[in-house]
């Protein structure tokens, strides 16, 4: 069965850090795309950043690129996403979600975990 | 920047059939995928490449592509089919549509 379950979330204050996790199985993590996508409260879905399965390729959306960085360890098969700057409107439900091949591009998400909360505030 | 219309909301009376659009220039030239979301949940995958199904999803869900409209049909719809629906292509990176909150009557 595959499962994707996301930690690291919490209260943080704008222009702190902080580091989601995404612990994946039940799949050939290394042959897969990973990204994540968050969901401010209320709102719809916004995709934030994108990895290819090897690691070698990554993409990300204009709101965050500088400030976040996605990386993974296949040999953990764990997703990662590192979180600078933070600011008020990065705060959201963070959703780590799997893509049906190992190319970011051109391609869709057959399984989601169920979100870990970042909330900046002061 | 490449956006995604659909409409804010949509009802349908129990039983009946439930349209969700997804609009675009062009739109018919990508592959459109749909998700679902029900309160407090993560989205699921209902229709993918414009007409597809995953494993598990009804037959009640099916989807359609063409021109500038992207389009999910829900038939014979149930009070489970209650959520927001959102629609997903990608133009040089991920775009999601605003979704769409599906009330049944």
């Amino acid at each position: 069965e595959v499962q994707v379950l996301e930690s690291g979330g919490g209260l943080v204050q704008p222009g702190g850090s902080l580091r989601l996790s995404c612990a994946a199985s039940g799949f050939t993590f290394s042959s897969c795309a990973m990204s994540w996508v968050r969901q401010a409260p209320g709102k719809g879905l916004e995709w934030v950043s994108g990895i290819s399965g090897s690691g070698g390729s990554t993409h990300y959306a204009d709101s965050v690129k500088g400030r976040f960085t996605i990386s993974r360890d296949n040999s953990k098969n764990t997703l990662y996403l590192q979180m600078n700057s933070l600011r008020a409107e990065d705060t959201a439900v963070y959703y780590c979600a799997k893509h049906v091949s190992s190319s970011i591009w051109l391609n869709y998400f057959d399984y989601w975990g169920q979100g870990t909360l970042v909330t900046v505030s002061s | 920047s490449y956006e995604l219309t659909q409409p804010l909301s949509v009802s349908v009376a129990l039983g009946q059939t439930a349209r969700i659009t997804c609009g675009e220039n062009n739109i018919g030239y990508k592959n459109v995928h749909w998700y679902q979301q029900k309160p407090g949940q993560a989205p699921v995958l209902v229709i993918y490449r414009d007409s597809n199904r995953p494993s598990g999803i009804p037959e009640r869900f099916s989807g359609s592509n063409s021109g500038k409209t992207a389009t999910l049909t829900i038939s014979r719809a149930q009070a489970g089919d209650e959520a927001d629906y959102y629609c997903q292509v990608w133009d040089s990176s991920v775009v999601f549509g605003g979704g769409t909150k599906l009330t049944v009557l």
